[in-house]
């Protein structure tokens, strides 16, 4: 069975930094596409990054190289570390399994999301 | 702002038929597959079709998608107490040397 559970959601201070944690089950990251998604209080879904099976990686260029995304295929776990936070940076951050073809690709499995708050 | 276009809400009685729109444009929707996402909040979104028009295993088939020109439809037939969620249209946003993901603003379902 898939599965993906968040983790090291909190409460953090402006300017601060966290690193969220995705942990996998019922298949490897390693071999996988895999996404990072938020959604901001009050608002809708948005894309953050993504890294690629190969492990190359591809950041929303709104985020201005404050976010990281990378992965730890021996723990089977991704990651996003993030810098520099703001208040706008608050909300619910999802990963997701990204199944890639030539035409397109969708989010097939996510999880059920870790709180971010920044506040002071 | 969001790059896809959605209705912020629509409604229904049970039963009854919604359709929900996802507006986009030729670098978007116009080349690329869609995929639609039923999201209630406080829980993990959900796949619900996948290349425009496929349902994943274990989507009814009251759930169904489509394309024409820049524009991807989400039809839901038979509504369901259960159905209220908010929707979310996504894609490929093509015109960067890099494409990104996108998602329409969402769609609030309520059943009446």
């Amino acid at each position: 069975e898939v599965l993906l559970v968040e983790s090291g959601g909190g409460l953090v201070q402006p300017g601060g930094s966290i690193k969220l944690s995705c942990a996998a089950s019922g298949f490897p990251v390693g071999s996988n596409y895999m996404a990072w998604v938020r959604q901001r209080p009050g608002g809708g879904l948005e894309w953050l990054a993504v890294i690629y099976s190969g492990g190359a990686t591809h950041h929303a260029q709104s985020l201005r190289g404050r976010f990281t995304v990378s992965r730890d295929p021996s723990k089977n776990t991704l990651f996003l570390q993030m810098r520099d936070l703001r208040d706008d940076d608050s909300g619910v951050y999802y990963c997701a399994r990204e199944i890639y073809h030539a035409a397109g690709s969708y989010f097939d499995y996510w999880g059920p999301g870790t709180l971010v708050s920044v506040a002071s | 702002q969001s790059v896809l276009t959605q209705p912020p809400s629509v409604s229904a009685a049970p039963g009854q038929k919604v359709i929900i729109a996802c507006s986009g444009s030729s670098s978007n929707i116009g080349i690329n597959f869609v995929s639609w996402y039923k999201h209630v909040p406080g829980t993990a979104p959900k796949l619900l079709i996948f290349d425009t028009d496929q349902r994943p295993s274990g989507i009814p088939d009251r759930f169904s998608g489509s394309k024409s020109g820049t524009t991807a439809t989400l039809h839901i037939t038979g509504l369901q107490t259960g159905d209220e969620a908010d929707y979310y249209c996504g894609t490929w946003e093509s015109s960067q040397s890099v494409g990104d993901w996108v998602f329409g603003g969402g769609t609030k379902l309520t059943v009446l």
